[in-house]
């Protein structure tokens, strides 16, 4: 079976700008989740998706967004970006949905904002 | 709030036996993960716990206290590629993973 795979891997953009960056979880897997991975402070959970429904959401601001369709994959977007936004961006979905699954994540996405 | 720590960073023998401590204050517990990342790579699950004691699994076996709120990552027979940063995360009463920072081990020859 393919791996969480994620596009595109590099982005680099300037303050202002929005981004659309997108994760196709392995094949029956229905849950996606992202976060934020940033030196220092780990992971941060974004938001998670389970049959296109947000079904759970981190405290991020509403610049950040995201979205699932029906085929299980999803994106998340981020609207005017900010300089602090600098980071890797990784996409973990999981077969049964269940809140104790194991997670199986994306290379991710490292976005550099200038 | 909700916070997770464990070292920053540990260095290790190659051949020996690392502990990697987690401790956590969440609200709610459904359970702690151990992933394990090599640079430049994604997580890869090494285990969960849900109970309190000790699951081994090959040379990883990971502990649980829930009372303590610790656990910890024990790596035997220590290779060269055990190099990499070991995360904590511990599902909260919302089933939100919460992260730890991650503890990077160094092994030296």
């Amino acid at each position: 079976k393919a791996g969480v795979t994620q596009t595109p891997r590099y982005l680099i953009k300037t303050r202002g700008q929005q981004v659309t960056l997108s994760c196709s979880p392995i094949s029956g897997h229905r849950s996606v989740s992202w976060y934020q991975q940033t030196p220092g402070q780990g992971l941060q959970f974004l938001f998670e998706y389970f049959s296109e429904t947000q079904r759970n959401k981190g405290n991020f601001p509403g610049r950040f967004s995201g979205r699932q369709f029906s085929n299980s994959r999803s994106e998340m977007n981020v609207s005017t970006l900010e300089l602090g936004d600098s980071a890797l961006y990784l996409c973990a979905s999981s077969p049964r949905g269940q809140r104790w699954d194991t997670q199986y994540f994306g290379p991710g996405t490292r976005l550099t904002v200038l | 709030g909700q916070n997770i720590d464990q070292p920053t960073e540990m260095t290790a023998t190659e051949g020996a036996i690392v502990q990697i401590n987690c401790t956590y204050q969440t609200s709610g517990f459904n359970g702690l993960f151990w992933y394990q990342q090599h640079a430049g790579e994604a997580p890869t699950f090494l285990s969960y716990n849900v109970l309190d004691g000790l699951e081994e699994k090959g040379r990883f076996s990971s502990f649980l206290s829930r009372s303590k709120g610790y656990s910890y990552l024990l790596l035997k027979e220590l290779q060269m590629k055990d190099s990499a940063s070991y995360l904590c995360a511990v599902l909260d009463s919302n089933y939100q993973l919460i992260w730890g920072a991650g503890t990077k081990l160094i092994i030296k020859p």
